[in-house]
Order: structure tokens, then sequence, then C-alpha cells
């Protein structure tokens, strides 16, 4: 069966300070990968995603940034954190065409102080 | 353009009643996806269903059931003798045949013991 790992589970970094999520998917192959970010009381915005190793599609132009190394890991990172970049992170996963259900993982809760 | 439209903030409702959440989305596409996600305190979100432009039929499973109404463009979520565990976040979500995830802004529910 297929899982995806998130950590760490929570986070509390200065402004200005770098940051570095990792997501990796176990059980499957040449997953579509997907970071979202999820403000306080807010939906759920689409970060980045990316449909194979090297291949990284920005939705929103911001403070951060995303690679995929591996197959199955996909990296959010900041090189300068800001005061809005705050929130919930979660990482999704799905087998693209094949099959468009989005599983995701557990989250990250990051606080910029 | 294409909208998921949850116009239900928050929903409290007392255990054993039965509760409607509202989703209305609107797409040019003929063949689209429709989604429900749970999303309780923890964080994660949890896939419930997929439902696809062609397929009309409503969904029974447990006490959780979908109506899908092509002509107003809604595909509603009920659940049926609600219990405390069902207090969450629920996402309506749709995705064109070719495209990411378009969420709505969630409905949070809370049932009261």
């Amino acid at each position: 069966s297929q899982t995806i790992h998130q950590w760490p589970a929570t986070l509390v970094q200065p402004v200005g300070s770098p940051l570095s999520l990792e997501c990796t998917v176990e059980g499957t192959s040449n997953p579509n990968l997907y970071w979202y970010r999820q403000a306080a009381g807010r939906g759920l915005q689409l970060l980045f995603y990316s449909v194979g190793i090297g291949q990284i599609s920005s939705e929103v132009p911001q403070n951060l940034s995303a690679s995929r190394p591996q197959d199955r890991q996909f990296i959010l990172s900041s090189k300068k954190l800001l005061l809005s970049d705050s929130g919930f992170y979660l990482c999704a996963w799905n087998r693209g065409q094949v099959e468009n259900i989005q599983y995701f993982g557990a989250g990250t809760r990051l606080s910029v102080l | 353009a294409q909208k998921v439209t949850q116009a239900q903030t928050e929903i409290s409702v007392v255990e054993k009643e039965d509760v409607t959440l509202d989703c209305v989305y609107e797409t040019r596409d003929t063949t689209y996806y429709l989604f429900w996600y749970k999303q309780p305190p923890s964080g994660e979100l949890v896939f419930l269903i997929r439902r696809n432009s062609f397929d009309e039929q409503n969904e029974i499973s447990g006490r959780y059931s979908w109506n899908f109404q092509k002509s107003t463009s809604s595909f509603n979520f009920t659940i049926t003798a609600s219990q405390v565990v069902d207090s969450a976040v629920y996402f309506c979500a749709l995705t064109p045949s070719q495209g990411n995830l378009i969420f709505g802004k969630g409905t949070k529910l809370s049932v009261k013991p």
C-alpha cells in the first residue's frame, strides 16, 4: 500500500531563517506531487506541483521554492522566512491521469515569529 | 473559470441530527471530477468520495450520502444521524480532465453531544 510522510509535524522558526520541509511517498513510482498551504481559517492554496524529477510548476509566486531531487521526494524551501509564511503545509500525491484522487500527508504546522 | 463555492462557513448540530453540506461548482469542461475531503482537528485531509461528470447516480456509504445534480451544478453531502466524530472541516473540490484540484473554502461542522 502507498503511504505519504511529512516532517516535521510542527516547526517554530524566527523571521529571516531558512526553511526545509520534506515529503516522501512510499509504495508507488512516478507520482505527481503537490504542496499546499492552508492559512488559519482559510482554504487550501496550491503552491507547487511536480510531475517528475526536476519538474516543478509554481502556482503562486512567493518567498518559497520547491524541488524534487528523487522520484518520491518533494521538498519545500525558503531562504528567508516571512511572518506571512506561517500556516499549515500539506503535501499530497496522486497517480496523475491514471487515478486523479489526491492523498494527503499529515501536514506541517509552521509558525514564523 | 473553474470555481467551487461552499456557502456554509460553519454549521452546528446536535448529535443524531441529519446535516447537509452544500457545494456548488462552476466549470466549462464537459469532463470533470468532484471530490469531498474531511479535515479533522488533526489536520490531515481524508479523501471521502470522487464523482465523474458522467455519473449522476447518488451514492450512499453508511451514514454518508452524496447528491450530484448537473442541472444545478451541485454536489451536496449529507450526514445522517451525525456523531461527535463527524466534527471536522469538509472540503468540496473540482478538477477538470486536465488540471489540478480546485478547493472550496470549506464548511466547519460541529456536532455537539
